[in-house]
């Protein structure tokens, strides 16, 4: 079965620190599909990034980097240079197939300090 | 194009009513589901449905009915709620994520639902 786990429940950093949230990941499928998504404190959820699992480059988007690791089952989420604005919480998923229901880890709340 | 709208946004309700939350989507994605979410453990998935007339239950779908009659509409009716019904719910839709390879699944702004 799949299964996400976020072990870090709450980090705090002061702002310009640079901060790394976890992720690791459990599935049997060969074909899977993994997320990040933001929820501020508004509560909406908003989607940070997908990467298959036939995608093992890892990704930078201005101060968000991923790094996708399958010989450690891991996806995790480095903020570099982190903002106040960047407070949220974060969530990691995993998708086992195209149609198959997205699981949830329990979530990171990231708390930057001015 | 508004994306997934989710009614009401807040919600009381006393123990032993009924209620349906709704949830509509205009991008015509075939897949649909229900989350809930509660204090440090995540969004759970209640229902889902792969289209019309298709739907099958998630982790959690005890207490809550579903159906799916047109690909736009997936309420969720909960026919005697509970205190432990307390929760923020998230209707959310996607496509066949083979379909794009930078596809994903689109969250409604959640529902906060309060059961006394």
């Amino acid at each position: 079965a799949q299964k996400v786990t976020q072990a870090q429940t709450e980090i705090s950093v002061v702002e310009k620190e640079d901060v790394t949230l976890d992720c690791v990941y459990e599935t049997r499928d060969t074909t899977y599909y993994l997320f990040w998504y933001k929820q501020p404190p508004s509560g909406e959820l908003v989607f940070l990034i997908r990467r298959n699992s036939f995608d093992e480059q890892n990704e930078i988007s201005g101060r968000y980097s991923w790094n996708f690791q399958k010989s450690t089952s891991s996806f995790n989420f480095t903020i570099t240079a982190s903002q106040v604005v960047d407070s949220a919480v974060y969530f990691c998923a995993l998708s086992e197939a195209p149609w198959g229901d997205m699981r949830f880890g329990a979530g990171t709340r990231l708390t930057v300090k001015p | 194009n508004a994306g997934v709208t989710q009614t009401p946004k807040f919600q009381v309700l006393k123990t032993g009513q009924s209620m349906t939350l709704q949830c509509a989507q205009d991008m015509n994605h075939e897949y649909m589901s229900w989350y809930r979410q509660d204090p440090g453990m995540g969004l759970r998935l209640i229902h889902y449905s792969v289209g019309a007339g298709i739907t099958d239950q998630g982790e959690v779908p005890n207490g809550y009915n579903v159906s799916r009659s047109t690909t736009e509409d997936f309420p969720l009716r909960l026919l005697s709620a509970a205190p432990s019904q307390t929760s923020v719910y998230f209707c959310a839709s996607r496509r066949d994520l083979t379909t794009g390879l930078t596809d994903t699944q689109y969250f409604g702004p959640g529902t906060r639902l309060t059961v006394l």
